[in-house]
């Protein structure tokens, strides 16, 4: 398995309050995402990393920001978390771009957040 | 933006095999189409990747037919501790999943 790994996996929070989730690579790969997962929509995009400062925003991107400063770690701040952000949150990886031609993501275990 | 459709949730049996259809009408040239399973508190696995005709692994296979606008994934012989979430992905822009398929294997 690739090595990802995502901090806290759990975590509670109220309304209101800022929330940081990390995600850290041994793999040294190039591209960074954080998804979202919610019953009846899947997987969602929330923003991704194309190299070390380098973001872009993905599908869902509004209420979050992100940040890049070394290679293996890409953190996800949610800067006044509401209840619409319980969710559960997906950190990948792809050596290329954008998960394709060759470079499929490699998927971290989750974090649980409730925004109470 | 390519978007995916699939089946919502498939039924088998143990040692059958299973064919999951993902359509994929607006895939770009330069797409690539790719695979994915999910189990419970997991993040998803890649299973397959394939560009156009047929790619095979030693998990599964994956048909591209030549207009490319759609794929079907093969799960051979299938077990009990197959029952996942298989998700399609076609990459173009923002790499936006499709709803998944949810197998159920029965015994």
């Amino acid at each position: 398995d690739a090595g990802i790994t995502q901090s806290p996996r759990h975590k509670v929070t109220e309304t209101g309050t800022p929330v940081t989730l990390r995600c850290h690579q041994t793999e040294n790969h190039r591209y960074m995402y954080w998804y979202r997962q919610d019953p009846g929509h899947g997987l969602r995009l929330i923003h991704y990393s194309y190299g070390v400062k380098d973001t872009d925003k993905g599908e869902v991107s509004d209420g979050y920001s992100v940040s890049r400063s070394k290679t293996e770690d890409f953190l996800l701040t949610l800067e006044s978390a509401t209840s619409s952000q319980t969710s559960v949150y997906f950190c990948a990886i792809s050596e290329g771009g954008l998960g394709g031609k060759g470079s499929p993501l490699h998927f971290g275990n989750g974090t649980r957040l409730t925004v109470t | 933006l390519a978007k995916t459709t699939q089946p919502i949730s498939m039924d088998s049996y143990e040692g059958q095999e299973v064919n999951i259809t993902c359509s994929h009408n607006n895939i770009a040239t330069n797409d690539y189409i790719t695979w994915y399973q999910q189990f419970p508190s997991q993040g998803p696995r890649f299973i397959i990747q394939g560009y156009k005709t047929k790619v095979t692994n030693e998990v599964a296979s994956l048909f591209i037919p030549a207009d490319r606008k759609s794929s079907t994934l093969s799960l051979p012989r299938v077990s009990l501790s197959d029952t996942a979430v298989y998700y399609c992905l076609v990459v173009s822009g923002k790499l936006i999943f499709g709803q998944g398929t949810t197998l159920q294997v029965k015994p």
